[in-house]
């Protein structure tokens, strides 16, 4: 499986915009990114995914750059609530593989 | 959204002794469904992957012998610790994927295993 790589841990404001960004520079062309995020104490939860185009649904956005080596997610206004563990998992579609691969992740903290 | 649940969502248990934990899809059909274990501070691991009437695929350093895993139906999967010991202790997590989209996985809400 392509890997992905994290910053641990980031920090934002409540009410405020947070990007969290995810490299994944061995992505290969059938590779779907996907975002779960993982509250304390709490199975994950599925965020959000792409191939290639942007994606927006009702939880966040998905910016996926042109050449696919990385990718945004972004909470448009962080609450409390989204103090969570984020993790870019990349999947793919070919193997039919559908096990998740979680890496360390990164560990949101939202500030009141 | 889909729902999956677990029970229990925790247990206290002597060493040596066997605990089930099941899972549950409470709304749709699932045709695979899979068992991860998380130690504190750690991310999940995937143990063992199972579709419905058939024989769990296991990881990799996973003994199949001690983690029993039963998928009878479509709705059901049961992860059984057989003589579970201290080093057993850990946060369980089940999920499962819907029988016609490869795309999302749900989870269950975890169980925390306590071997005394």
């Amino acid at each position: 499986d392509a890997k992905t790589t994290q910053p641990n841990s980031m920090e934002s404001n409540e009410e405020e915009p947070v990007h969290l960004p995810c490299n994944h520079s061995t992505i290969s062309g059938t590779d779907y990114i996907h975002w779960y995020r993982q509250l304390p104490s709490q199975g994950p939860e599925y965020v959000i995914h792409g191939l290639t185009s942007n994606v927006n649904n009702r939880m966040a956005s998905l910016a996926i750059a042109e050449d696919r080596k990385s990718s945004t997610l972004i909470l448009h206004r962080a609450t409390l609530r989204d103090a969570a563990v984020y993790y870019c998992i990349l999947r793919d579609a070919r193997t039919g593989a559908n096990n998740l691969f979680f890496g360390t992740g990164t560990r949101l903290t939202v500030i009141p | 959204g889909a729902v999956v649940s677990q029970h229990p969502s925790w247990v206290i248990c002597k060493s040596g002794t066997s605990v089930k934990i099941e899972c549950r899809s409470l709304d749709f059909q699932a045709t695979t469904m899979f068992w991860y274990r998380q130690f504190p501070k750690q991310s999940l691991m995937l143990m063992a992957t199972s579709n419905e009437g058939s024989k769990a695929t296991y990881e990799q350093g996973v003994e199949k012998d001690k983690f029993l895993i039963n998928h009878a139906s479509l709705t059901l999967s049961t992860l059984t610790v057989t003589s579970a010991h201290p080093e057993d202790s850990s946060f369980y997590i089940c999920s499962a994927q819907l029988r016609a989209t490869y795309n999302e996985q749900f989870f269950g809400p975890g169980t925390r295993l306590t071997v005394l």
